[in-house]
Formats: C-alpha cells, sequence, structure tokens
C-alpha cells in the first residue's frame, strides 16, 4: 500500500526556534497534502491544504505566517513552525491523498518545545 | 457545514466480545466514508472505507456498512482482540470542499484479557 513518512519522528527546540518537519510519499505521487495538529486525546484538526506550485490553503483560525507550508514537488510537503513557543507544543500529522480520495497518513511529528 | 459524530469513550469490553461503535455524519453531497486506528503514539492507519451508499467496508474482522437512510457508518467487530485496543475515528470526505476530510471526536477502545 501507499506509505507516507515524517521526518523527524521526534523533535526538541528552545522557545523562539523554527523547526520543520518533512512529509514524503514514498510511493505515490501526491498533488495534496494535508497537515494536522492533533492535541491529546482529541481528534485531528485540519491545520491547511497544500497543493504542489501554489500556496497552501489555510483553516480559518491557523496562522499563515506562524506555519510555514511549502509543497515544492509532487512527493514533498513541508511544514516550518516559526519562532517556536510550548503552546505549539503538539502532534503533527500529514496525509497524501493519491488520485482517487483515499489518504494516507504519515506516523506524526511530536514537537516538545522547552 | 459537514460534521461526524461518533460515540464517547472510552469503550472497555473484554477479550472476544462483540463490538459497536456509533458513527453518523451530515455532509452535503455524497460523501465517502473512512474509519481509520490510531495506535498509542502512532499516526493514522486506514482501517476501512466505503464510497456509496450500501457499500460495506471490511478489514481485519472490523466492517460498516454506509447507510445513507439513517446518515450512518457504525464500527462493527464480532470478537475484539486485547491488540485492537486504539483510538478509532470515523471521518467523512466530501466531494464539495475540496476533498476535505472530516473527522470524528474519536473513540478510546480498551479491550481486557
Amino acid at each position: 500500500g501507499a506509505v507516507v513518512s515524517q521526518h523527524p519522528s521526534w523533535v526538541i527546540c528552545k522557545s523562539g526556534t523554527s523547526v520543520k518537519i518533512e512529509c514524503r510519499s514514498l510511493d505515490f505521487q501526491a498533488t495534496t497534502m494535508f497537515w494536522y495538529r492533533q492535541f491529546p486525546k482529541q481528534s485531528l484538526m485540519l491545520m491547511a491544504t497544500s497543493n504542489e506550485g501554489s500556496k497552501a490553503t489555510y483553516e480559518q483560525g491557523v496562522e499563515k505566517d506562524k506555519f510555514l507550508i511549502n509543497h515544492a514537488s509532487l512527493t514533498l510537503s513541508t511544514l516550518t513552525v516559526t519562532s517556536a513557543h510550548p503552546e505549539d507544543s503538539s502532534f503533527y500529522i500529514c496525509s497524501a491523498r493519491d488520485e482517487g480520495e483515499t489518504q494516507y497518513f504519515g506516523p506524526g511529528t511530536r514537537l516538545l518545545v522547552l | 457545514g459537514d460534521s461526524v459524530t461518533q460515540m464517547e469513550g472510552p469503550v472497555t469490553l473484554s477479550e472476544e466480545a462483540f463490538l459497536t461503535i456509533n458513527c453518523t455524519y451530515t455532509a452535503t453531497g455524497y460523501p465517502s466514508l473512512f474509519w481509520y486506528v490510531q495506535y498509542p503514539g502512532e499516526g493514522l492507519q486506514l482501517l476501512l472505507k466505503a464510497t456509496k451508499a450500501d457499500d460495506k467496508g471490511s478489514n481485519k474482522g472490523f466492517e460498516a456498512t454506509y447507510r445513507k437512510e439513517t446518515t450512518s457508518f457504525h464500527l462493527e467487530k464480532g470478537s475484539v482482540q486485547v491488540s485492537d485496543s486504539a483510538v478509532y475515528f470515523c471521518a467523512l470526505t466530501s466531494n464539495t470542499g475540496g476533498f476535505k476530510t472530516i473527522f470524528g471526536a474519536g473513540t478510546r477502545l480498551f479491550v481486557k484479557a
């Protein structure tokens, strides 16, 4: 089946630094990737939809200058959390959609900002 | 807007018990329906899906039937195992609104030996 990877799986950083998370579709091309945020024991919250070669579409309430998304190729999207603060600590999950409707999810990246 | 409502957890069952996790939805258009499973510390895995009314999705002993008349997609398994302990998310993807996926709140399942 289709595989989506995320890197890193864990990251701990100091407050004020920026963190980049990569999302790759390993065996298929994904014109659309999605970024989600999940708080402990809660559901996934869609942050943004990332389309290859164009600007990401952010959900209401998500700061686009805070969460920079780049989708430079059909197999790679990146999420950069800029000037991270402790409240940005969360589990970030990406997904990639194939030519059909099925989304394949990455294993997630756990971010801890000290 | 589109939404998914699933039964609150946690659900605690003994091994070999019957499992039902209820899920209902509201959507414009004709959504596809999904169940995802999340094991502790991991991302989501697609468990099963159904793309049109009366379709039954099934996988690993789990099954769910797309009921348009009751706007439901309840998850069932005849005999649960300890290894089924996880969080289960019901979700829909609608062909309106850019194929966004809307998730339910998730239902945590504990299976005791």
